[in-house]
């Protein structure tokens, strides 16, 4: 098992560009979610897909940014158009959906995508 | 709102001396806590949680209601711990719906 895989690994884009970056969750999670580092602060959280469906997306910064996981498998995370700030490190997680309500599932990462937006 | 803080950005010791990672948290519920490391060109993983209350690399962490910490210690540092740890909480409860929230992080590094 190969894990969580994110691609690409980095990409640098200019401002205005569109960047599309994808996470492949581990197989047979529901739970997809998507973290962003930007550079000096904390990792912040952007949203949470169980299966298909956007559980929570209050993390999203703003209307550029636009998630899918269809058929429930991989996520895409879409930057359009891209500016300075969306540069960081963009984290994909995922987890085991839980059996029991409100209970917490150890969340698998990926090894990030690194944006760099000049 | 639900906040973690780290105040150190930057710890370093010396091999075998002891560690302490500080973090507190803000939040009104009753919050799970985690600390999450990330070594060297490796991903992010979770160290520990503190529901379980176990002891992994050597590494403890005990949650402090009163104090609202949940710091991290070890009382022989090792080269190989050197790496970024992260203190992380999330909601308990029906509300909870995994989601993290992680302070800004500390690197430690361990000088031999």
């Amino acid at each position: 098992e190969a894990g969580v895989t994110q691609f690409p690994s980095h990409s640098v884009i200019e401002k205005g560009q569109t960047v599309t970056l994808r996470c492949d969750p581990i197989s047979g999670h529901d739970n997809l979610y998507w973290y962003r580092r930007v550079m000096g602060k904390e990792i912040k959280f952007l949203l949470h897909f169980v299966k298909e469906s956007k559980q929570d997306e209050s993390g999203m910064p703003n209307n550029r940014f636009l998630a899918e996981r269809t058929g429930g498998t991989y996520s895409t995370l879409k930057v359009q158009p891209a500016e300075l700030e969306d540069s960081g490190v963009y984290f994909c997680a995922s987890s085991q959906d839980s059996v029991l309500v409100g209970a917490y599932n150890e969340q698998f990462f990926g090894p990030g995508t690194r944006l760099t937006v000049l | 709102a639900q906040r973690v803080t780290q105040p150190e950005k930057l710890l370093s010791v010396f091999k075998g001396a002891p560690v302490e990672l500080k973090c507190n948290y803000s939040y009104s519920g009753s919050p799970e806590l985690f600390w999450y490391v990330q070594y060297s060109r490796q991903r992010l993983q979770l160290l520990l949680r503190h529901i379980s209350r176990e002891s992994i690399k050597g590494f403890t962490a005990d949650l402090n209601k009163g104090e609202t910490s949940f710091h991290l210690k070890k009382p022989f540092a090792q080269e190989e711990d050197s790496a970024m740890y992260y203190c992380a909480l999330t909601l308990h409860g029906s509300s909870n719906t995994g989601k993290l929230i992680f302070g800004q992080g500390t690197t430690l590094q361990v000088k031999p």
